[in-house]
């Protein structure tokens, strides 16, 4: 099983709607993130948490929101999604405690915005 | 601030071939520096990293030194394979530990 999942994998949806991703991890790992992958820009920090609670604004976080109810979840929102944000997402995970730098990704959500 | 320059793909080689990829960074300090690869359709995974100056990281036949001379963090290998096709991330850890910054991946198609 992976240890960082994503659900959905793909979805589709209208201007407007508002749309909830999820991310689970069974690393134990108290560090998670949300990126986005956009053609020809790399990954770009939406939001991330240090701990449950815990939620810091990452480079991009206008039009996003999250929420890190237990140490496993941490769910990005489009409050109103918009075309523009159509891209792929991407969840991390990183274990600071351990003096660990490494992040570990989940397969990835690719949303289409009409 | 900080940024991460790569070269721009996509990179073409036969099989066998020598591969470099160029990545060099801007940042306060001497951060950790990364190569993530993205095979199609999955997520990003770790290659390899160094933490420190003069630092080689390597794994799967991928190397790369951290050279604060020159702030760069080239990727190379000897022989590449049909099955090394993929995206490849250069990253640096910030100051504060909070968040990797990215380049903007080099797209690498090996032929056979």
């Amino acid at each position: 099983d992976a240890d960082v999942t994503q659900t959905p994998r793909n979805r589709i949806t209208k201007t407007g709607k508002r749309i909830m991703l999820e991310c689970s991890q069974t690393k134990g790992h108290d560090r998670m993130y949300w990126y986005r992958q956009d053609p020809g820009l790399g990954l770009r920090l939406i939001y991330y948490s240090f701990d449950v609670k815990d939620i810091n604004k990452g480079e991009i976080s206008d039009g996003y929101s999250v929420s890190r109810q237990a140490q496993a979840k941490f769910s990005l929102s489009l409050e109103s999604a918009i075309p523009n944000q159509t891209a792929l997402y991407f969840c991390a995970t990183s274990d600071f405690r351990l003096g660990q730098e490494t992040q570990y990704f989940g397969p990835g959500t690719r949303l289409l915005v009409l | 601030g900080n940024s991460v320059t790569q070269m721009e793909g996509p990179v073409t080689l036969s099989e066998e071939a020598f591969l470099t990829i160029n990545c060099t960074y801007t940042a306060t300090g001497y951060p950790s520096l990364f190569w993530y690869v993205q095979y199609p359709g999955e997520g990003l995974q770790l290659l390899l990293k160094a933490t420190k100056a003069d630092d080689k990281g390597s794994n799967k036949g991928f190397e790369a030194t951290y050279r604060k001379e020159t702030t760069s963090f080239h990727l190379e290998k000897g022989s590449v394979q049909v099955s090394d096709s993929a995206v490849y991330f250069c990253a640096l850890l910030n100051q504060a530990g909070t968040a990797l910054i990215f380049g903007k991946g080099t797209t690498l198609s090996v032929s056979s």
